[in-house]
C-alpha cells in the first residue's frame, strides 16, 4: 500500500515567492495533519482536517499560510509570499479515527523548504 | 493544555544493551494516547508504539516497549538489544481532544546514538 505522498521534497525559493507543497494521504484515512519541523522548534502542529474540513488551524503562523483539502485525496498548504524564516521541514501526515485518541500519524518523507 | 517533555537531549547506549528514554507529559483528559516516533537521518518518522490512557498493560512492540506510570504521567521508552541502526531522534507524541480539537504534540525529541 502506498504511504502518505508528498511533493516536492525539496524546494529552495527565494524570499517573496510562492511556495506550495502538497500531500497525498493514505486511502481511507479521514483526517490530515500538517507540521512544521524545526531545530529551534521542533515539531509544530500548523493545521488539521477532518473529513475534508479544517478544524484546526490555530498553529498557522499567519495570513501568509494557507492549506486546503479540496477532496479526500489530497492537500496543499501555501505559503504567500515566503520569508527566510519559513525555511524548515514540512511534514503531511494522515491517521484514521479508531477512536478518540487511537490511530497512529502515519507521516509523508516531509518537503524540505530553503527560503533565501 | 497538553505537554511532552523528554529530558534527554542525547543518548549514548552500547550495542546490544537495553535502553530507557524518558518521557513525562501534562494533561487535563481522562482519555488520552500516547506515542513513540523514530526519525533516523533520513528524515522520516516512523511509528514505533501506542499506549491508551485506559490501557492496564504496558506497550510492548519487539524490542520495544512503553513503560507506562499513569499517576506519574511518564510514558518512557525502553529499547532492549539497541542495534546501531537504532540510532536516531526518538519522539514522544500525545493524542488528546480539548475544546472540540485534536491535539497530537509533541516532545523535542531524544538522540540516541548507540556504539559498537
Amino acid at each position: 500500500d502506498a504511504g502518505v505522498i508528498q511533493s516536492p521534497r525539496h524546494e529552495v525559493t527565494e524570499m517573496g515567492q510562492e511556495v506550495t507543497l502538497r500531500c497525498k494521504p493514505i486511502s481511507g484515512h479521514d483526517y490530515l495533519f500538517w507540521y512544521r519541523q524545526t531545530m529551534m522548534r521542533g515539531l509544530e502542529l500548523l493545521i488539521y482536517f477532518n473529513n475534508n474540513v479544517p478544524i484546526d488551524d490555530s498553529g498557522m503562523p499567519e495570513d501568509r499560510f494557507s492549506a486546503k483539502m479540496p477532496n479526500a485525496s489530497f492537500s496543499t498548504l501555501k505559503i504567500q509570499p515566503s520569508e527566510p524564516r519559513d525555511s524548515a521541514v514540512y511534514f503531511c501526515a494522515s491517521s484514521f479515527n479508531s477512536g478518540l485518541n487511537t490511530g497512529e500519524l502515519f507521516f509523508g518523507e516531509g518537503s524540505r523548504l530553503t527560503v533565501l | 493544555a497538553q505537554k511532552i517533555t523528554q529530558t534527554q537531549p542525547g543518548m549514548f547506549v552500547q550495542e546490544k544493551e537495553a535502553v530507557t528514554l524518558d518521557c513525562t507529559y501534562d494533561t487535563s483528559d481522562q482519555s488520552y494516547g500516547l506515542f513513540w516516533y523514530k526519525q533516523p537521518s533520513s528524515g522520516e518518522m516512523i511509528f514505533l508504539i501506542y499506549q491508551g490512557s485506559y490501557d492496564e498493560q504496558n506497550a510492548t512492540e519487539g524490542r520495544y516497549s512503553l513503560n507506562f506510570q499513569k499517576a506519574r504521567k511518564s510514558a518512557n521508552l525502553v529499547i532492549s538489544a539497541s542495534q546501531l541502526g537504532d540510532s536516531a531522534m526518538y519522539f514522544c507524541a500525545m493524542r488528546g481532544y480539548q475544546g472540540g480539537s485534536e491535539k497530537l504534540v509533541f516532545g523535542k525529541g531524544t538522540k540516541l546514538t548507540v556504539n559498537p
